[in-house]
């Protein structure tokens, strides 16, 4: 299975709801990444999870939570949200292996978030 | 943050011809990756290439490489309809569990 799946496929949500994006992968990698990717521009990192813990965070607002409950999920927790937050959220995963590897990334189709 | 620029932004040619990216970076790297996007869906990895490495293939594909000038070139040999896409390369400074930084991306549109 060399698939990352993502749920939802689209979310619509307000700025006092709370909502969680979903990325699961059962490749056996140890690496999980969220990207925000605004239209018409590159994915942007926002986090890391290397072996479930969180090493790199981009300076991401707190009204986005990351959580990795084990090896093969990854969440995304949304809370208080702007509208300039709508974006389509992408997961990726990868070996991971600490430095002398290589991070090829396997990206799941994404979320497309909208806030209102 | 973005790393570099891809030229050209926006490329359109006709089924059969070659099609030619350009990637520019400003940090050292450990590798640099070539990624394709589909009508804004998920991504997928084409290629990569070591730091260490100057040219690599893989069926169509050929990248280049030249750190001293910190930049890549993606060439698509005998395009296709379904090789229209946006095209993305992604550098790497760390490992294997680092983040990518991507480029501004270049939309390749393949006239049949």
């Amino acid at each position: 299975d060399t698939e990352v799946t993502q749920t939802p496929k689209h979310l619509v949500m307000g700025m006092t709801n709370k909502k969680s994006l979903k990325c699961e992968q059962h490749m056996g990698h140890r690496a999980m990444y969220w990207y925000k990717q605004k239209a018409k521009k590159p994915p942007e990192l926002m986090f890391v999870y290397s072996y479930e813990k969180l090493s790199i965070n981009e300076s991401v607002p707190s009204r986005f939570s990351p959580e990795c409950p084990n090896s093969s999920l990854l969440n995304l927790h949304l809370h208080a949200l702007q509208p300039e937050d709508s974006a389509l959220y992408l997961c990726a995963s990868s070996q991971g292996g600490g430095a002398g590897g290589y991070n090829e990334q396997f990206f799941g189709p994404g979320t497309r978030l909208t806030v209102l | 943050s973005q790393q570099g620029e891809e030229d050209p932004q926006a490329l359109s040619i006709q089924e059969g011809e070659n099609a030619t990216m350009n990637c520019s970076y400003k940090t050292s790297i450990n590798n640099l990756q070539w990624y394709r996007q589909n009508s804004g869906r998920g991504l997928v990895h084409l290629i990569l290439i070591r730091s260490n490495e100057r040219e690599k293939h893989s069926g169509r594909l050929r990248v280049t490489l030249d750190t001293s000038k910190k930049s890549s070139s993606l060439l698509i040999t005998a395009s296709r309809a379904a090789d229209t896409a946006s095209y993305f390369c992604a550098t790497s400074g760390g490992g294997g569990a680092d983040g990518l930084t991507f480029g501004k991306g270049t939309h390749l549109i393949i006239q049949p």
